[in-house]
């Protein structure tokens, strides 16, 4: 199987801020990899898949980029609704799997 | 606009069964693979099980930790998805999300939630 790791585990920061977070993978996914944010009590939501691509209605500060086993999740200037945690999945292999998350959070 | 509602959820003792639902709405369900995906509490999200289309002869895949315990079935004439689980554990406990798409994972219920425990 696949295994994906995320950091930071955590990140603390202010409105405005540039924000990168980082997704790595025991081997290639290159190129199906996405990006899902999820808020408390809530469903997560696509953000970015095979690696780069902005899904329909998700706004443009946020960026997808990398390949093969090191991809980042960009937010170029967070937002109060930016405020969530972050989750990158393959989607290379079965089984699909997920990072362990990266909560982004007030600084 | 797509909607994707689960139920079947509650309490359920260690070595019990439970039979998850999925109605969708709002897109042409027979044409798409169908995913279930599960969270513990306080915890990541995990993906369980995938169904494909007719097209591709209702094959399953399924995550190593419900093989054997867990399957998925899809009804397209009631445009609905299934998740029968059987020999419950207590790590079964979870909110499960029903989920589909053109890419991946476009779409997502709201969730029903299971909790094995005596």
């Amino acid at each position: 199987d696949i295994q994906m790791t995320q950091s930071p585990s955590t990140l603390s920061a202010s409105v405005g801020d540039r924000v990168i977070i980082t997704c790595r993978a025991s081997r290639s996914v290159s190129p199906q990899l996405a990006w899902f944010q999820q808020k408390p009590g809530k469903a997560p939501r696509l953000l970015i898949y095979k690696a780069s691509n902005l899904e329909t209605g998700v706004p443009s500060r946020f960026s997808g980029g990398g390949s093969g086993t090191e991809f980042t999740l960009t937010i170029s200037s967070l937002q109060p609704d930016d405020f969530a945690t972050y989750y990158c999945q393959h989607y290379l292999s079965y089984p699909f799997t997920f990072g362990p998350g990266t909560k982004v959070d007030i600084k | 606009e797509v909607h994707l509602v689960e139920s079947g959820g509650g309490l359920v003792q260690p070595g019990g069964s439970l039979r998850l639902s999925c109605e969708a709405s709002g897109f042409t369900f027979s044409d798409r693979y169908m995913d279930w995906v599960r969270q513990a509490p306080g915890k990541g999200l995990e993906w369980i099980a995938r169904i494909r289309n007719k097209a591709n002869r209702y094959t399953t895949e399924y995550a190593a930790s419900v093989t054997g315990r867990f399957t998925i079935s899809r009804d397209d004439s009631k445009n609905s998805l299934y998740l029968q689980m059987n020999s419950l554990k207590t790590e079964d406990t979870a909110l499960y999300y029903c989920s589909s798409g053109t890419k991946i994972h476009d779409y997502w219920g709201q969730g029903t939630l299971v909790t094995v425990s005596s």
